[in-house]
Order: structure tokens, then C-alpha cells, then sequence
């Protein structure tokens, strides 16, 4: 069956320090992965997705076939990047989403 | 141009009563979709409208819950008669077309608490 796991609720780094926000899917086929982001008191919106390849507010993310895992990055946290993250698979054009992680950047 | 409008943004009802939330697409967005977000999960898929029709319905406990989209524009969804587990986020989105390539434009959410 298809699933997105988001193994941590929460992370919790420093100003400066790397992040990254783990994310595992499982899925028969060639995925079409995303990570969407919900700032606060904001909507949810589409961070980047992997067909693109693009970065974005200097995040990135990798498709890991082997490993089955998305995961996003960033070498150097900013405060603003505070925000609920959650990852998401394309399965019959529709979106199958993992449970979210909430990033705190503290400064 | 103007996001995702949805009404109410909260709601307050008692278990067997019943409730309606509303939703206006972008201007354009063919497909129309209703998730629902249960505290500390994802958004999960009720119900996906092309236009007027459904493409997707497999989630939508259907014996309490209905949607429709009858100009292909605006949408409702409502649940009657509401449960207690039916407390929630309700999102509504829109994109131009089905498809990995077309974005979701997310609306701000309807939060309804059932007591």
C-alpha cells in the first residue's frame, strides 16, 4: 500500500545549525514526491517537488529510490523557517500525505 | 488574484447535528478537492471534482457525509448527522487541471469541533 512516513513529530534546531526533516514512502511504481509547508497562521502551500529538482528558500530534497526516502534539507536554519513541513506522494493524481513534522528554529 | 475562499473558518456544533462548509475555488481551477485533518495527522482526501464530477470519492464516508459542485464552480461539503470523531480540519483546494504538474491551492481551512 501506499504511505508517507514522517518518522519525527518534532524537530528542534539552532539558528545556523543544518536541518533535515526525514521523509520514507512506500510506493509500486516511479514516485512523484512534494513537500508542502504551513507557516504560521498561514495556508498550506507547495514548498518544491522532485521533478523540478529546484531549490527553494535553500531547501532541497533527493529522491533516494534505494533507500525510499525524500528527504528536505537545508545547510543553514533561519528563524523563519519555523513552520509545520509535511511530505507528500502523487498515487492516481492524488496526494497521499504523512503525518507533518513541526520544525522550531531556536535562535 | 484571490486565493481559496472557505466559510466558516470555525465551527461549534453538537454530535447528531449537522453542518455545512462552503468553497470557492481560483477563478479557472477545474479540479476541486476536500481533505480532512485530523489533529497531529496529514490531510486525507474525501473527495476530488473535476469540473462538476466526481473523479474521486473512495474516502467519503458516505452514509454522513455529501459534496457537490453543481456549476463546476463553488462547492459544498456537509456532514449530517455529525460524530464526535468528525472533529477536524476541513481544507478545501483547487488546481487548474488533475495532474502531478498542477499545484493544490490550499485554502485557509474550516476547524469544526464537535462536542
Amino acid at each position: 500500500a501506499q504511505r508517507v512516513t514522517q518518522p519525527e513529530k518534532l524537530l528542534s534546531v539552532f539558528k545556523g545549525a543544518p536541518v533535515e526533516l526525514k521523509c520514507n514512502y512506500s510506493y509500486s511504481g516511479s514516485p512523484e514526491l512534494f513537500w508542502y509547508v504551513q507557516y504560521s497562521r498561514q495556508r498550506l502551500q507547495l514548498l518544491l517537488r522532485h521533478i523540478s529538482r529546484e531549490s527553494i528558500k535553500g531547501f532541497t530534497a533527493d529522491l533516494n529510490k534505494g533507500e525510499t526516502s525524500f528527504h528536505l534539507k537545508k545547510p543553514f536554519a533561519q528563524e523563519e523557517d519555523s513552520a509545520m513541513y509535511y511530505c507528500a506522494l502523487s498515487s492516481n493524481y492524488q496526494l497521499i500525505w504523512g503525518a507533518g513534522t513541526k520544525l522550531i528554529i531556536k535562535p | 488574484e484571490a486565493g481559496v475562499a472557505q466559510s466558516p473558518r470555525y465551527k461549534i456544533i453538537e454530535k447528531r447535528q449537522s453542518v455545512a462548509f462552503w468553497c470557492n475555488p481560483i477563478s479557472g481551477h477545474a479540479t476541486l478537492y476536500w481533505y480532512q485533518q485530523i489533529l497531529g495527522q496529514g490531510p486525507k482526501l474525501l473527495i476530488q471534482f473535476q469540473n462538476n464530477g466526481v473523479v474521486d470519492d473512495s474516502q467519503l464516508p458516505k452514509d454522513r457525509f455529501s459534496a457537490e459542485r453543481l456549476k463546476g464552480v463553488d462547492s459544498t461539503l456537509k456532514i449530517q448527522p455529525a460524530k464526535l470523531e468528525d472533529s477536524a480540519v476541513y481544507l478545501c483546494a483547487s488546481s487548474f487541471a488533475v495532474g502531478v504538474n498542477y499545484e493544490q491551492y490550499f485554502g485557509p481551512g474550516t476547524r469544526l469541533t464537535v462536542t
